[in-house]
């Protein structure tokens, strides 16, 4: 199983709501990332987790919580979100961390978030 | 500072045909060059990682050459189908210590194979 699965595909969600993005992987890798990417931009880091320990932060703002419960599973929990949030977010992993010669990043499908 | 440059931004060509992307990079120190394929809507897929020995990789009709010395590096796609449009990102991973990696995206180049 070469995959990395996100759910759900399309979210609409209002200023005052939460919600959560997953991200599921099963190919034994301990690096997981999100990342946001606007239309006609390239995608920008927001979170790396290794060995399910927040290793980066990119000064992302506190109504982003990310997670990750297990070696296999990211979430990214959602609250108070402005429409300027609106945008595609990917998960990727890796082997171990990215960058490196031989951690090929996997990314998901993304999740399409629009914000009203 | 740490700089992908891909050109063209955006690039048509009929179904069949070949072309070439670019992408220049002044990331120091250089660890190694990754394409991306993404459809729109879609995450990225990997095309090609070459490290700094690697001139030349191939994955099908793609292949990717890297200079290390002038910093550059293309992406050439033979006998395009349809299935090819797509953005194509280059990617520049530099070693920032300690066994550490960070990651420069380019922009990408919007590729569009017509009938």
């Amino acid at each position: 199983d070469t995959e990395v699965t996100q759910t759900p595909k399309h979210l609409v969600m209002g200023m005052t709501n939460k919600k959560s993005l997953k991200c599921e992987q099963h190919m034994g890798h301990r690096a997981m990332y999100w990342y946001k990417q606007k239309a006609k931009k390239p995608p920008e880091l927001m979170f790396v987790y290794s060995y399910e320990k927040l290793s980066i932060n990119e000064s992302v703002p506190s109504r982003f919580s990310p997670e990750c419960p297990n070696s296999s599973l990211l979430n990214l929990h959602l609250h108070a979100l402005q429409p300027e949030d609106s945008a595609l977010y990917l998960c990727a992993s890796s082997r171990g961390l990215a960058g490196g010669p031989t951690n090929e990043q996997f990314f998901g499908p993304g999740t399409r978030l629009t914000v009203l | 500072k740490n700089q992908v440059e891909q050109s063209p931004q955006s690039l048509i060509i009929l179904e069949g045909k070949n072309c070439t992307l670019q992408c220049n990079y002044t990331v120091s120190p250089f660890s190694n060059l990754r394409w991306y394929k993404q459809d729109t809507g879609r995450g990225p897929v990997s095309l090609t990682i070459m490290t700094f020995s690697e001139n030349t990789k191939s994955n099908g009709r793609y292949t990717a050459t890297l200079d290390a010395d002038t910093k550059q590096s293309s992406l050439h796609i033979t006998a395009s189908q349809l299935s090819d449009s797509a953005s194509y990102i280059c990617v520049v991973s530099y070693d920032s210590g300690a066994g550490s990696y960070q990651l420069t995206f380019g922009k990408g180049t919007k590729l569009s194979v017509i009938p």
